[in-house]
């Protein structure tokens, strides 16, 4: 067991550029789950996936947000058009069916 | 929808203290109940977790979190905190049935003194 990984771990870009972030769970989870957490606040939800099935999806995840897991193995999420306020560190997380969920280290954006 | 309250936004104990943070849930059945810590700049650790059964459970680090369904709380406790318990601890709270997304309290960050 080797833990979720999350690249890249910093990433700094100018607004308006695009960027992809990588989560690669705990090999055997199925379910994989994206949570955005800005400082001095706990992680919110962004959305989730069983399989290669994109179940749930927050209204925090606005049109610029996608996120995918094409195999339903690693899964990335992309950001179009970044925005300042899109500042925050990015955590991914997986489970077993209806288990405890392991997090990431995650991926902390700035947006400048 | 369910939410959780962490009171403390910040609290101080010196090392060897007790220690016990507050968690507070809403939520319309009995949840699923999760301590985290975070160190700064990492993911979250998963410290305890309740999902039935026994209201008293034991983590790792010597954590202990006992889940009172009349006070809709979940508290964690350490008898004698160590200075390197010094982090940010969230509660969480997951819908039962399904298990999917967690919702978090803001969080209460701890400082040990030695």
């Amino acid at each position: 067991d080797t833990g979720v990984s999350q690249n890249p771990r910093h990433k700094i870009t100018k607004r308006g550029q695009n960027v992809t972030f990588r989560c690669d769970p705990i090999s055997e989870h199925n379910r994989l789950y994206w949570y955005r957490q800005t400082l001095g606040q706990g992680p919110e939800f962004l959305t989730y996936f069983q399989n290669e099935a994109q179940l749930e999806k927050s209204r925090l995840l606005s049109d610029r947000f996608s996120a995918e897991r094409p195999k339903g193995s690693f899964s990335t999420l992309e950001i179009q058009r970044t925005e300042q306020g899109d500042s925050a560190m990015y955590l991914c997380a997986s489970s077993s069916e209806r288990r405890e969920q392991y997090f990431g280290p995650g991926t902390r954006l700035t947006v400048t | 929808a369910q939410s959780v309250t962490q009171p403390d936004i910040h609290i101080t104990v010196s090392e060897g203290a007790s220690l016990e943070l507050r968690c507070n849930y809403s939520y319309g059945a009995t949840p699923y109940l999760f301590w985290y810590v975070q160190s700064p700049g990492q993911g979250l650790q998963l410290l305890l977790k309740y999902f039935s059964g026994d209201t008293l459970v034991q983590g790792i680090k010597g954590f202990e979190a006992e889940f009172k369904r009349s006070q809709s709380s979940f508290n964690l406790r350490k008898p004698s905190v160590h200075w390197s318990d010094a982090a940010e601890y969230f509660c969480a709270v997951g819908a039962t049935g399904t298990a999917s997304k967690l919702t978090f309290g803001t969080g209460t960050r701890l400082q040990v003194t030695l």
